[in-house]
C-alpha cells in the first residue's frame, strides 16, 4: 500500500526567503506526481504534475524534482511572498492495478510566510 | 478556475440521514473521481468514474455510492450518515495525462 509522508508539517519563514517542502513515498511505481496548494476551507489548485519519465517541472517561482528510485519529491519556492502562505499537498498515483486509479496524499506542509 | 463547480458548499445534516453532493466537470473530461478530507488530514480517495461506470473504489463502504451522467456532471450520494462522515468532500475531474483538477468541495457537517 502506497504511503505518502510530508516533512515538515508546518513551516515559518520570513518574506523573500527560498524553501523547499519534502515529499517521500513508499513505493516508486508511480505514474505521476502532482503538487497542489489549498488554502484554508478551499479546494486543492494543482501547481505542477511530473510525469514519471521527467525529473523536475517549472512554473514560476515553483520547481518541483522527482527521484522516483529513492522515493522523493522536492518543491522548491523561490523568493516567498505572504501570498504563498497555504497548505501544501503531494500526491502520487499508482503506475498500476488499483493505485492507478486514485491519488494517495501526505499531509500537507502549511506554510507560513512572514511580511 | 479549474471548470469544476460543486453543490452545496456547506450542508448540515443529522445522523442518519441521506445527502447528495454534485459536481460539474470540464467538457471532454471524461473522469471524475471524489475525495473525503478530514481536518488536517490529505484528501482520500473514494471512488471513480469513467464513461458513467465505477471503475476504481477506495476503502469507503457501500453507503458511499455515485453517478456520472453524460452532461459530465457526476453525484455522490452518502447514506445512513455517521458522525465521521463530517468532512470536506472533494470533485476532480481528470485530464488525459492524468492531471487532476479539483473543485471547491462541499463541506459536510453531521450532527
Amino acid at each position: 500500500k502506497q504511503e505518502v509522508t510530508q516533512i515538515p508539517a508546518a513551516l515559518s519563514v520570513p518574506e523573500g526567503e527560498n524553501l523547499v517542502l519534502n515529499c517521500s513515498f513508499t513505493d516508486s511505481a508511480i505514474y505521476n506526481l502532482q503538487w497542489f496548494r489549498q488554502d484554508p476551507g478551499k479546494g486543492l489548485t494543482s501547481l505542477l504534475l511530473i510525469q514519471s519519465s521527467q525529473r523536475e517541472q517549472t512554473s514560476g517561482r515553483l520547481n518541483a524534482s522527482l527521484d522516483k528510485s529513492s522515493g522523493r519529491s522536492t518543491l522548491y519556492i523561490a523568493a516567498s511572498q505572504p501570498g504563498d502562505s497555504a497548505t501544501y499537498l503531494c500526491a502520487v498515483r499508482g503506475a498500476s492495478g488499483a493505485g492507478s486509479y486514485q491519488l494517495t496524499f501526505g499531509k500537507g506542509t502549511k506554510l507560513s510566510v512572514i511580511p | 478556475e479549474t471548470g469544476v463547480t460543486q453543490s452545496p458548499t456547506h450542508l448540515i445534516k443529522t445522523r442518519g440521514q441521506q445527502v447528495t453532493l454534485r459536481c460539474s466537470s470540464q467538457s471532454g473530461h471524461n473522469t471524475v473521481s471524489w475525495y473525503q478530507q478530514a481536518l488536517g488530514q490529505g484528501p482520500q480517495f473514494i471512488f471513480q468514474y469513467y464513461r458513467e461506470e465505477e471503475n476504481g473504489r477506495g476503502n469507503f463502504p457501500p453507503r458511499f455510492s455515485g453517478l456520472q451522467f453524460p452532461n459530465y456532471s457526476s453525484e455522490l450520494n452518502v447514506n445512513a450518515l455517521e458522525l465521521d462522515d463530517s468532512a470536506l468532500y472533494l470533485c476532480a475531474s481528470s485530464r488525459p495525462t492524468g492531471e487532476l483538477f479539483f473543485g471547491e468541495g462541499s463541506r459536510l457537517t453531521v450532527l
